[in-house]
This record gives structure tokens, sequence and C-alpha cells, in this order.
């Protein structure tokens, strides 16, 4: 199974300040078919279902803000809100989509500073 | 509106069984392969299921293989997670997902999930 880790566990940002969430995959996810990693990034607020923000690691879904930004390829991804506003408070995941079964990573919770 | 709403959940004592149901609408629901994703209480997201557009490919996460079924019916646009010999760790809140398809250079992959539902919880417990 591929373990995705993600760091910090938690960190506190200030209103307009940047906020770099970072995933690490235990093998690379990468397609050569297509020429895209397969890494998604959700935002899940208390109380509800988790929202997809990216998908194949740097692609934002429709309508998602685009201070949301995704980037990496192969292991090694990175979210950044690149100015926090108070409704990004929640907690991040990543996921991987290369193969069965398909992982997430433990979690980032993000609060304001 | 792009909608699915889980059902079915409930208390259960170990060993027991349930059947948890998944209503589509405001979509081809034929046309998306379809997931089942929980959360324990307090805790991260684990992927349990998932199944083809057509019904007949299905994979499973080693802690359900076994003792749950994915299936679905398209023509009730409806998806379903038959789940026996349930145990403690079983409890978490139940959320379908639809898969999120990329499709280039004359293929179509899954890449996300991108419509949930409000989830349903299911507790063991004696």
């Amino acid at each position: 199974d591929i373990v995705m880790t993600q760091s910090p566990d938690s960190l506190a940002v200030s209103l307009g300040e940047r906020a770099t969430i970072n995933c690490k995959s235990s093998q690379s996810v990468f397609y050569s078919s297509n020429n895209q990693s397969n890494l998604a990034w959700y935002q899940q607020k208390p109380g509800q279902p988790p929202k997809l923000l990216i998908y194949l690691a740097s692609m934002r879904e429709s309508g998602v803000p685009d201070r949301f930004s995704g980037s990496g390829s192969g292991t090694d991804f990175t979210l950044t809100i690149s100015s926090l506003q108070a409704e990004d408070v929640a907690v991040y995941y990543c996921q991987q989509y290369y193969s069965n079964p398909l992982t997430f990573g433990g979690g980032t919770k993000v609060e304001i500073k | 509106e792009v909608q699915l709403v889980e059902s079915g959940g409930g208390l259960v004592h170990p060993g027991g069984s349930l059947r948890l149901s998944c209503a589509a609408s405001g979509f081809t629901f034929s046309r998306y392969w379809m997931h089942w994703v929980r959360q324990a209480p307090g805790e991260g997201l684990v992927w349990v299921s998932r199944i083809s557009d057509d019904g007949y490919t299905t994979f499973y996460a080693d802690s359900v293989k076994g003792r749950f079924t994915i299936s679905r019916d398209n023509a009730k646009n409806t998806l379903f997670l038959q789940m026996n010999s349930l145990r403690v760790e079983d409890t978490a809140v139940y959320y379908c997902a639809r898969d999120r398809p990329y499709c280039g250079g004359g293929r179509c992959y899954g890449a996300g999930m991108d419509v949930w539902g409000q989830g349903t919880t299911v507790t063991v417990s004696s």
C-alpha cells in the first residue's frame, strides 16, 4: 500500500498570510502514460463532508478560489493557500489515486493565528 | 442539483450486518465510478471500496475485504454497501462519493472524488 504522510499535523497562520501543507507518498504516484501525478487535495470543515480542491496534483477543481494551488510531482506535493481567509479554517487531506487501495494522508488542521 | 444522499446507518452489535444505500440525483449515475469512504470519530478519512460504472469491477480496502460488498443499481440510481461481520472498529461516518474522471490521451482515469454525500453514521457496539 502507498503510505501518504502529511506535514505539519497542524498550523496556525495569520489572516492574509500564506499557508503551506506538505504531502509525501511512499512511492511515486506519477503516471507516465499521461505525464500526470495522481494526487488529490480535499478540504473538510467541521460537520461537513470533504470537498475536492485539487486533482492531478495541480489542477484546481471548478469553483475553487485561485488562492488554493497544488504543486509537486512523483512523491512530494504541496498545497498552498496564498492568502488565508477565515473560511479556510479546516482540515486538509491529500490522497493518492494511483493504485488500490486508495490512501489518504492523516490530515493537516489549519487555524487562524 | 447534483446530489448524493446516504441512508441505512444505525446501531448494530458486533457480528451484525447493515446495508447502506446512497441515492444519486442530478447526474447520469451510470456513467460514473463510485466510492465509499469512512471516517471514525475524530479521525481521518479512510477509503473503503469503489465500483465501476457498470458494476462489474470492484475494489476493497484490506480491512473490509470479505466482509463488505459494494454494488449498484443503475436503473434506480443507487449505490449500496452491504456490511457483514461488523466490528467495533467499523464505527464511523460512511460517505458515498462520485469519482471524478479525467480524460486525456484517449483514456479516462479517476482523479479524485468530486461529489460527496453528507454521510450516514454506523455504530458497532455491544
